[in-house]
């Protein structure tokens, strides 16, 4: 069954800090989708990457960049200098291409706050 | 900017009562979710729809929800009737097939 981890449930840093946001994950799927959203305090969830199972680059954002490793089942955030702005809960989900790449399984989603 | 958009973004209601919750998904998407968020069981998958056709309710408590899509720019989620333990965050998102979920703003239901 697939499965993913947060297990880092609240992170708090000051501002232009460097943070990591974990994400270990479960399926039997060769063919999958890994993503992250941003739910600000306003309570949207925002789309932020996409990736799927074939492509283990590393993407970088701006200030955001994902690193992607299949061998440890790891799909991590690292925000760079963070910012006031960048204070959201942030949620790490996955789909099964044997779903139909439909149904999203969540973590229970990592609370960041950035301090000034 | 295309966006997912649900009514009403808030609903207080009491036990028993029935709840109506609409989304309108993003033109041209041809997937609808929604999903339900608590503290205690965070985001859940309550059901989708492809094309409008449901494709897995299989989240739902079947005895008091109800989920249908009228039309394409139109998705309903229904409880009836409903109870305290269904107040949550009501989310609609909606895709293409074996694509991103674009989530709409939520629907804060409160039952008291």
């Amino acid at each position: 069954a697939q499965k993913v981890t947060q297990a880092q449930t609240e992170i708090s840093v000051v501002e232009k800090e460097d943070v990591t946001l974990d994400c270990v994950y479960e399926t039997r799927d060769t063919t999958y989708y890994l993503f992250w959203y941003k739910q600000p305090p306003s309570g949207e969830l925002v789309f932020l990457i996409r990736r799927n199972s074939f492509d283990e680059q590393n993407e970088i954002s701006g200030r955001y960049s994902w690193n992607f490793q299949k061998s440890t089942s790891s799909f991590n955030f690292t925000i760079t200098a963070s910012q006031v702005v960048d204070s959201a809960v942030y949620f790490c989900a996955l789909s099964e291409a044997s779903q139909g790449a439909q149904k999203l399984v969540f973590g229970q989603g990592t609370r960041l706050t950035i301090n000034p | 900017d295309a966006r997912v958009t649900q009514t009403p973004r808030h609903k207080v209601t009491e036990m028993g009562q029935e709840v109506t919750m609409r989304c309108q998904p993003i033109l041209g998407h041809n997937t609808v979710f929604w999903y339900r968020q608590t503290m205690m069981q965070g985001l859940e998958l309550l059901a989708y729809f492809r094309n409008r056709a449901p494709l897995d309710d299989s989240g739902m408590p079947k005895d008091r929800f109800s989920a249908e899509m009228p039309d394409a720019t139109l998705a309903t989620l229904k409880i009836q009737p409903s109870e305290p333990r269904d107040s949550a965050v009501y989310f609609c998102a909606s895709g293409l097939v074996q694509d991103t979920q674009y989530f709409g703003p939520g629907t804060r239901l409160t039952v008291l």
